[in-house]
């Protein structure tokens, strides 16, 4: 069974760094390009982040770039999303997730999320 | 980047009638190579994850009801729920994924009149 679960949210003051975590496992972690996906409270969903299989590669949103950097250990399947420069609307519930589809299936997976509160 | 524009933001309809969601795209997400339309349907209820129901435009996730379909092609797009349930009270979403950043439309909520 697919299993990926999100840690390390908190509450953090404005300009403050924290960095979350994604373990995963069911499944070959190393093959699957991952990806972060945050939910202000009562908001839509939107798209932040992904990572290639290998590392080699990610993207970002413009409202985190620089501010945020993606990253994988493939050795202890496990995702990483480290936050700098946090700002009130950064406040949100991240979801970790791997959106990956085929020509007649699909592999999406999303974890069930960690809060980030970002308040003085 | 593109956007992914939903409409209607909400809508209420009754038990065993059709809902309709529409989304447009700011450019064509239709890959020319392989005629695909890189575009999902999510639906995500209070408390949970999204949940992918609709991925190239029109094909089902295994386990969705047929209840659900997705078409559409270029930059408009249509989720249809044909005949209401209880259980589909909740939040639909477009995503497109051919480019990068995957962004997702507005979300519309779906409720019972």
């Amino acid at each position: 069974e697919v299993q990926l679960v999100e840690s390390g949210g908190a509450l953090v003051q404005p300009g403050g760094s924290l960095r979350l975590s994604c373990a995963a496992s069911g499944f070959t972690f190393s093959s699957y390009w991952m990806h972060w996906v945050r939910q202000a409270p009562g908001k839509g969903l939107v798209y932040i982040s992904h990572i290639n299989s290998d590392g080699s590669g990610t993207s970002y949103a413009d409202s985190v770039k620089g501010r945020f950097t993606i990253s994988r250990d493939n050795a202890k399947n496990t995702l990483y999303l480290q936050m700098n420069s946090l700002r009130a609307e950064d406040t949100a519930i991240y979801y970790c997730a791997t959106l990956d589809v085929y020509s007649s299936s699909s592999f999406d997976n999303w974890g069930q999320g960690t809060l980030v509160t970002v308040s003085s | 980047d593109i956007v992914m524009t939903q409409s209607p933001d909400s809508l209420a309809v009754s038990l065993g009638e059709r809902a309709t969601i529409n989304c447009k795209s700011s450019q064509s997400v239709l890959y020319s190579s392989n005629n695909k339309n890189y575009v999902g349907w999510y639906q995500q209820k209070p408390g949970q994850p999204p949940k992918l129901l609709i991925f190239w435009a029109s094909t089902r996730e295994s386990g969705v009801p047929d209840r659900f379909s997705g078409s559409g092609s270029g930059t408009d797009f249509t989720l249809t729920i044909s005949s209401l349930q209880a259980e589909d009270v909740a939040v639909y979403y477009c995503q497109q994924y051919y480019s990068s950043p995957r962004t997702f439309g507005q979300g519309t909520k779906v409720e019972i009149k």
